[in-house]
């Protein structure tokens, strides 16, 4: 079945650091992915998406590219803060299941001021 | 808009009790998915329904799990007996469409069984 594999933590870094969380994926489909953040206390939000090869999802000044060719999905960020601090999820979607989501088991990362 | 809503937020039992969670999707949306989180691992999917039919609950354990979808709206997921291992989070997320969108999560419900 389809599965996500995401790097171990926990990430620790330094304000202003550069950030790079690995997500690699296996799927008989075409999946969409994404990744979920967890911050302390709150619920999963949706941090961004890609629905095709190539695409680039972003947001808050997160960024990851869907490559096909590698089967992975890779989440940067040029300049981390310390309110990034929390736990990153990839994950995907195949329509061919019901759009259900299948989850890494997650990143924390801690930023140090 | 109101978000995904859960109660309790918060429970402990002891093993072989029975618990009961509460889940209110956003307004409208059709789907709702249950997921357990348990600690240091990602969600995983238990149950989902569209409208009020059961769309996928290969991986719910259906000897102790039971879930239901009054009327296509609130739904609830219930737990007897339960087990230590149950201990997790239990979270909820409903989806507008039914062929795709983005889910939206609730804050969920920590469960801990002793």
């Amino acid at each position: 079945g389809d599965s996500v594999t995401q790097m171990e933590g926990p990430v620790t870094l330094s304000e202003e650091a550069f950030l790079t969380i690995n997500c690699t994926y296996t799927a008989t489909g075409y999946p969409s992915l994404f990744w979920y953040v967890q911050y302390p206390g709150e619920g999963l939000q949706l941090l961004l998406k890609a629905t095709k090869a190539d695409d680039k999802g972003s947001n808050k000044g997160f960024e990851a590219t869907y490559r096909k060719e590698t089967t992975s999905f890779h989440l940067e960020k040029g300049s981390v803060q310390v309110s990034d601090s929390a736990v990153y999820f990839c994950a995907l979607s195949d329509k061919e299941y019901g759009n259900k989501l299948v989850f890494g088991a997650g990143t924390i990362l801690r930023v140090k001021s | 808009e109101a978000g995904v809503a859960q109660s309790p937020r918060y429970k402990i039992i002891e093993k072989r009790q029975s618990v009961a969670f509460w889940c209110n999707p956003i307004s409208g949306h059709a789907t709702l998915y249950w997921y357990q989180q348990i600690l240091g691992q990602g969600p995983k999917l238990l149950i989902q329904f569209q409208n009020n039919g059961v769309v996928d609950d290969s991986q719910l354990p259906k000897d102790r799990f039971s879930a239901e979808r009054l009327k296509g709206v609130d739904s609830t997921l219930k737990i007897q007996p339960a087990k230590l291992e149950d201990s997790a989070v239990y979270l909820c997320a409903s989806r507008l469409g039914t062929s795709g969108g983005e889910q939206y999560f609730g804050p969920g419900t920590r469960l801990t069984v002793t």
